[in-house]
This record gives structure tokens, sequence and C-alpha cells, in this order.
């Protein structure tokens, strides 16, 4: 079955710092990978995806993520943290013919 | 329209009532979904709905809960009997074809029971 794990519920860093939101995944083929953001009082946004190819993707607003087959990961990362990305960030997983599952979540605050 | 349209955006409606909720995707998407998120929790999945085929009911939390896809397009997702514990944020996505594709999300149904 097609579970996301993201171990961190909260994590706060300072403006400025780098950031890396952990994401694990089960599934049992060839996982879609996904990263979303939802701002307060917002829907959620896609930040950025992986299907196939580059193991390194970019996204939006700065930020990227690594698909490590042999890790079951896809962390998020972005060198330098703005206020403006203080969010909490989905990661997800899906497939050919299935439904997206979804992580709980992680909650970044950024400290200036 | 240009994206996923939720209605209404605020529901407050007393304790046993039933309530709907509708979702209009994005015209063309095949797969839609319908997810909870409640105060200070994730997303929460609820129901799947993909084409054609018979909808993935795995997530709804009891029978009080259904929902059903017209002409594979629109969406209502119905509550009955409505408990101060349905509070919460509904979602719903759409997506081109599925698990495969980004899903859109709307901005949501923020439900209060009373």
């Amino acid at each position: 079955a097609q579970s996301v794990t993201q171990p961190d519920i909260h994590i706060t860093v300072s403006e400025g710092a780098s950031l890396e939101l952990r994401c694990n995944y089960s599934y049992g083929a060839t996982p879609y990978l996904f990263w979303y953001v939802q701002s307060p009082g917002q829907g959620l946004q896609l930040l950025l995806k992986y299907f196939s190819g580059d193991t390194l993707v970019q996204g939006i607003k700065g930020f990227e993520a690594e698909f490590k087959r042999s890790q079951s990961s896809f962390n998020l990362r972005k060198p330098s943290v703005h206020w403006s990305d203080a969010a909490e960030y989905f990661c997800a997983v899906g497939g050919w013919g299935n439904k997206l599952v979804f992580g709980a979540g992680t909650i970044l605050r950024v400290k200036s | 329209g240009a994206g996923v349209s939720q209605s209404p955006s605020n529901k407050v409606t007393e304790k046993g009532k039933d309530v709907e909720l509708r979702c209009d995707p994005i015209s063309g998407h095949t797969a839609l979904y319908w997810y909870r998120q409640s105060l200070g929790q994730g997303l929460e999945f609820l129901i799947y709905f993909q084409g054609n085929s018979a909808p993935d009911k795995s997530g709804l939390p009891s029978d009080r809960f259904s929902a059903e896809r017209t002409g594979g397009s629109v969406s209502t997702l119905t509550i009955q009997r409505t408990q101060q514990e349905d509070s919460a944020v509904y979602l719903c996505a759409s997506s081109s074809t599925g698990g495969n594709t980004e899903a859109f999300f709307g901005q949501g149904t923020r439900l209060t029971v009373v």
C-alpha cells in the first residue's frame, strides 16, 4: 500500500538559513512524487514534482527536491529561507491509476 | 472554470442537520478527490473518483458521509446528521488522469457544526 511519512511535525529555522524537509514513501511501483505548500488560510499549491529522469528537480520559490530510490526519500530543500516561506508543507506519492497519498505535513516556522 | 471551485466557502450548521458541499473540478479532469483538514491536522483522505471506475471510498469516516459525482464532473459531498467532530475544512482536488499527475486544489469549505 502507498504511504508517506514526514517525520518532522514542526521545524523552526532562522531566516537566511538552509532548510531540508524530510519525506519517505512506500510504493510498489514507479512513484510519482510531489511537494505541496499551504500558507495560512490558503489552498494547497504545487511546489515541484518528480516523474522520471533527473533525480534533482527544481520547483517554484527557489525550492528543490532530490529523489533517492535507494532510500525511498524525496526530501525538499531550500538554500536560504525567507520569512514568507513559513507555511505547512506536504509530500505526496501517486502512480498510474492510483490516487495521491499525502503525508501528515510539516509546519515550518521562520524566525527573524 | 480556470480552477477548482468549491461552494459554499463557509457553512455553519446545527448538530444533527445534513449538509451538502459542492465541488466543480477543472474541466476535463477525470480524477477528483475529497480531503478533510481539521485544525492542526494533516490531510485526511475521504474519497477518490477516477473516470467511470467505482470510487475509492476507503477514507470515509462513517456511513454518515457519502459523495457522488454526476456526469464525471461536479461532485457533492454529503454529511448526514452532522456532529461537532465533523467541523473541519473540506478540500476538493482534481487532476487530469489520477495519481500520476498534479492535483489542483480548491480553496475549501469551512464547516462549523454548532
